[in-house]
C-alpha cells in the first residue's frame, strides 16, 4: 500500500498570511493515463470532507484561488496564500492513482 | 448540482449486519466510478470499496474483504454497501464518493454505531 505522510501535523497560522502543507508519498505515483490522482482536501468539524484540489493542481469548481497545489513524484504541496477564518480545520491529501486509495493523516489548521 | 445522499446507517449489535445506501443525482450516475470511504470518530478517512460504472468490477481493502459488499443499481442510481459480520471497530461514518476522473464528490455520510 502507498503510505502518504503530511507535514506538518498541526499549523498555527496569522489570518491573513500564507501556509503550507507537504505530503509525501511512500512510492512514486506513476502516472497512469497520464494523470496522477493526488488530491487535497478540507474537513470542518461535524461536515464531510470537501474536495479543494485534484490531479495534483486543478482547483475544484468553487474552490477559491489562494488554494494552489503542486508536486511531482513524491512530493506534493498545498499551499493557501492569505489565510482566512474560514479555512480552519483539517486538511487531507489523498491518492487515488492506486488502489487501495490511501490518504495522509491530517493536517490541523488553526488560526493563532 | 451533484448530491450524494446516504441512508441506513443506525446502532447495530455486534455480529450484526446493515445495508448502507447512497441516492446519487445532478450526474450520469451509471457513467462513474463509485466508493465508500469510512471514517470512524476522531480519526481520518479510510477507503473501503470501490465499484466501476456498471458494476462488473470491483474493489476491496484487505480490512473488510469477505464481510463487506459493494453494489449499484444503475436504474435507481443508487449505490448500496452491504456489511456482515459487524465488530465495534466498524464504527464510523460511512461516506458515499463519486470518482469522475479524479474529481472525487463526497455524501453527506451515514453513521453506523455497533454496540451491544
Amino acid at each position: 500500500d502507498i503510505v502518504m505522510t503530511q507535514t506538518p501535523l498541526s499549523s498555527p497560522v496569522t489570518l491573513g498570511q500564507p501556509a503550507s502543507i507537504s505530503c509525501r508519498s511512500s512510492q512514486s505515483l506513476v502516472p497512469s493515463d497520464g494523470n496522477t490522482y493526488l488530491s487535497w482536501l478540507h474537513q470542518r468539524p461535524g461536515q464531510p470532507p470537501r474536495l479543494l484540489i485534484y490531479k495534483i493542481s486543478s482547483r475544484f469548481s468553487g474552490v477559491p484561488d489562494r488554494f494552489s497545489g503542486s508536486g511531482a513524484g513524491t512530493d506534493f504541496t498545498l499551499k493557501i496564500s492569505r489565510v482566512e477564518a474560514e479555512d480552519v480545520g483539517v486538511y487531507y491529501c489523498m491518492q487515488a492513482t492506486q488502489f487501495p486509495i490511501t490518504f495522509g493523516q491530517g493536517t490541523r489548521l488553526e488560526i493563532k | 448540482e451533484v448530491q450524494l445522499v446516504e441512508s441506513g446507517g443506525g446502532l447495530v449489535q455486534p455480529g450484526g449486519s446493515l445495508r448502507v445506501s447512497c441516492a446519487a443525482s445532478g450526474f450520469t450516475f451509471s457513467s462513474s466510478w463509485m466508493h465508500w470511504v469510512r471514517q470512524a470518530p476522531g480519526t481520518g478517512p479510510v477507503w473501503v470499496a470501490h465499484i466501476n460504472q456498471d458494476g462488473s468490477h470491483t474493489t476491496y481493502a484487505d480490512s473488510v474483504k469477505g464481510r463487506f459488499t459493494i453494489s449499484r443499481d444503475n436504474a435507481k442510481n443508487t449505490l448500496y454497501l452491504f456489511i456482515n459480520s459487524l465488530r465495534v471497530e466498524d464504527t464510523a461514518t460511512y461516506y458515499c464518493v463519486r470518482d469522475w476522473y479524479g474529481e472525487h464528490i463526497w455524501g453527506q455520510g451515514a453513521m453506523v454505531t455497533v454496540s451491544s
